[in-house]
C-alpha cells in the first residue's frame, strides 16, 4: 500500500532562513505521482508541484526548489530565504497511477512551518 | 468558475443526527473524492467514486455513505453523527488529463 511519511511535524524559523521539508514515500508502483501542497490559515489547499516517477529532475521555481530522489523515496522541499506569508502547513501527497488505485491520493501528515519576523 | 463547489462551509450538528455535505463539480471529471482532515493525521481518504454509480471505500469509511447519481454531484452523509467525525471535510476531483487535483474549501463540520 502507497505511503507518505513527513516526519517533521512542526518547523520554526526565522525570515530569510532557508528551510527543508521532507517527504519519505513507499509505493510498489513503478508510476506514480508525486505532489506538495500548502495550507494558509485560511485553510484551502493550494497546489504547488507535481512531479512523476520518471522524471527525476529538481525543480526551482522562485524561492522554491524540489529535491526527488527515487534512490532514497523522498521528494523534499526547500523554501530559500522564508518570508512570514510562507508560515503554512505542507503536505506532501502520492498517487500510484491512475489506473491501478483509481487515481487516489495518499496524504501525508503535514508540516507546520512557522516563519518568525 | 468555482470548478468544485463544497456546502455548507460551516455546519454545527448534535450526536445523532444525520447530516449531508455537499459537493458540486461543474466540470464531468470522472474521480471524485471525500477526505477529512484532523490534526496529527493529515487528510485521510473515507470514499471515492470513479464515475456516477460507482464508489469505494477509503481508509476511513466507517459512519459515512456516499451516493453519485450524477457526475458533477458527490454528497457525503454522516448517517448518525459522533463526535469523532468533527472534522474538516475536503471534497476533491482528479483531472485524469492533466494528472492533477482540485480541492473544494472545505466543510468545517462540529458534533457536539
Amino acid at each position: 500500500a502507497q505511503k507518505v511519511t513527513q516526519a517533521q511535524t512542526e518547523i520554526s524559523v526565522v525570515e530569510k532562513e532557508d528551510v527543508t521539508l521532507d517527504c519519505v514515500y513507499e509505493t510498489r508502483d513503478t508510476t506514480y505521482y508525486l505532489f506538495w501542497y500548502k495550507q494558509p490559515p485560511s485553510g484551502e489547499l493550494v497546489f504547488l508541484i507535481r512531479r512523476n516517477s520518471f522524471d527525476e529532475q529538481n525543480e526551482i521555481s522562485g524561492r522554491y526548489s524540489w529535491n526527488f530522489q527515487k534512490s532514497t523515496s523522498s521528494f523534499n522541499f526547500t523554501i530559500t530565504a522564508s518570508q512570514v506569508v510562507d508560515s503554512a502547513v505542507y503536505f506532501c501527497a502520492l498517487s500510484e497511477g491512475w489506473e491501478t488505485s483509481g487515481s487516489r491520493l495518499t496524504f501525508g501528515e503535514g508540516t507546520q512551518l512557522t516563519v518568525n519576523p | 468558475d468555482a470548478g468544485i463547489t463544497q456546502s455548507p462551509r460551516y455546519k454545527i450538528t448534535e450526536t445523532g443526527r444525520q447530516v449531508t455535505l455537499m459537493c458540486h463539480q461543474t466540470w464531468s471529471h470522472s474521480y471524485m473524492f471525500w477526505y477529512r482532515q484532523d490534526l496529527g493525521h493529515g487528510l485521510r481518504l473515507i470514499y471515492y467514486s470513479a464515475a456516477a454509480d460507482i464508489t469505494d471505500k477509503g481508509e476511513v469509511p466507517d459512519g459515512y455513505v456516499v451516493s453519485r447519481s450524477k457526475t458533477e454531484n458527490f454528497p457525503l452523509t454522516l448517517e448518525s453523527a459522533t463526535r469523532s467525525q468533527t472534522s474538516v471535510y475536503f471534497c476533491a476531483i482528479a483531472d485524469s488529463l492533466n494528472y492533477g487535483y482540485t480541492f473544494g474549501s472545505g466543510t468545517r463540520l462540529t458534533v457536539v
